[in-house]
Order: structure tokens, then sequence, then C-alpha cells
């Protein structure tokens, strides 16, 4: 099993990004998947989730409004498009392998790093 | 939003000594209830889920028990790769976690 999340970097207050990760070793349409994230040398926020066809989503309250999760199961591939960021969404972004949209999460991928700086 | 406390935030133990953590839930999170072990510059990795169960290729010296708001996470035996930080995160309603416990070497 292998999570490979990109897209992240430094952006400006109110802009956007688009962060993806590729799933492989699984069938990735049998797993509900999410984003978790992390600021460094802080703990753990769950930021999002979706079940396996993309017909259920959640989000954090911190992020709801402005965060968008989705998927591609053709491309075994997971998205979250970030709007309107803020400095507080500063953090490494996990991609995370699930059940459903709450859920524990049994894989985990390396993560990518997005800084919202002036 | 569903509160998760994790105690204490630092445990010191000695190799080969056991170690108890604990998370507790601001309501009732039935047996969902997973903890993580994340060593520095790693991600998270899932030792136990539904309160007890183990997952495969986690050793034994993990355990899992609690229900309802009360949880515990016991590692009998400390071995040299146990030490690390451990979240407990609820996922009965929005998941959410601790704030971690880092247990270091005494």
């Amino acid at each position: 099993v292998q999570l490979v999340e990109s897209g992240g970097g430094v952006v400006r207050p109110g802009g956007s990004l688009r962060l993806s990760c590729e799933a492989s070793g699984f069938t990735f349409d049998d797993y509900g998947m999410g984003w978790v994230r992390q600021v460094p040398g802080k703990g753990l926020e769950w930021v999002s989730g979706i079940n396996w066809n993309g017909g259920s989503t959640g989000y954090a309250d911190s992020v709801k409004g402005r965060f968008t999760i989705s998927r591609d199961n053709a491309k075994n591939s997971l998205y979250l498009q970030m709007n309107s960021l803020r400095a507080e969404d500063t953090a490494l972004y996990h991609c995370a392998r699930g059940s459903t949209v709450t859920t524990f999460f049994d894989k985990w991928g390396q993560g990518t790093l997005v800084t919202v700086s002036s | 939003e569903i509160v998760m406390t994790q105690s204490p935030a630092t445990l010191s133990v000695s190799p080969g000594e056991r170690a108890t953590l604990s998370c507790r839930a601001s309501q009732s999170v039935s047996s969902n209830l997973a903890w993580y072990q994340q060593k520095p510059g790693q991600a998270p990795r899932l030792v136990i889920y539904d309160a007890y169960t183990g997952v495969t290729g986690i050793p034994a010296r993990f355990r899992g028990s609690g229900s309802g708001t009360e949880f515990t996470l016991t590692i009998s035996s400390l071995q040299p790769e146990d030490f690390a930080v451990y979240y407990c995160q609820q996922y009965s309603h929005w998941p959410t976690f601790g704030q971690g416990t880092k247990v270091e070497i005494k």
C-alpha cells in the first residue's frame, strides 16, 4: 500500500491550492479516504473524509465552506481543493485510508506541506 | 465536537517496564476509538482500533481497553522502538484526536 501526496507549497492568505494523493497497492474504490493535517511539532487534526464513491463527505468546522474533498476512482486519486487559505491552515497534510467518512485510518501517506504566508 | 483528552502529556519509562496511557472523551464514543504511534519524521501508524482490536503486524504487547468515555493503551515491557508519541482518535462522530502522549526513555 502506498499513498503519495503532492501539490503543497507556499501560498498567500486568501489563495488556493489543490492537493492530490495517488494510491497504489490496493483496490482504491473499496475504501473511504481522508485528509488529516499536522502543524510540525504539534498534534493531528482531521480535515475531511469521503466514502468509497464520493457520495458522502464530511469536513471539520475549521475548513467547512473553504475546502472540498473529491476522488477519481479511475485514477486511484484523492483530492483536496483548498480555497480562501489562512495562516492557520499551514500544516503537513496527510492522505489516509479508512473505511467510511467517519473512520480510523489504517494507512497514511508521508504528507505534503502547505505554508500560508504573505 | 467531541474533545479527546490524553494524559499524561509525557510519560518517562525505563525499557522493559510497562506504560499506561489514558484517553478521555467529552461524551460517549462507544468503542469507536483508535490509537496511533508516531515517531519523528514519520506518518502515524495505527496500533489499535475499535478500542481493543490489535492491528496485524503490531506486537501483542500493545493492548487497548475501555469503552464509552474512558480508554487506556497499555504497552507491556517497553522496547526501544516503542518510544514515540501516541495519539487517540474517536470516530463515533466527526473524527477528533487527542493532543498526544510522548513516551520517553527514563
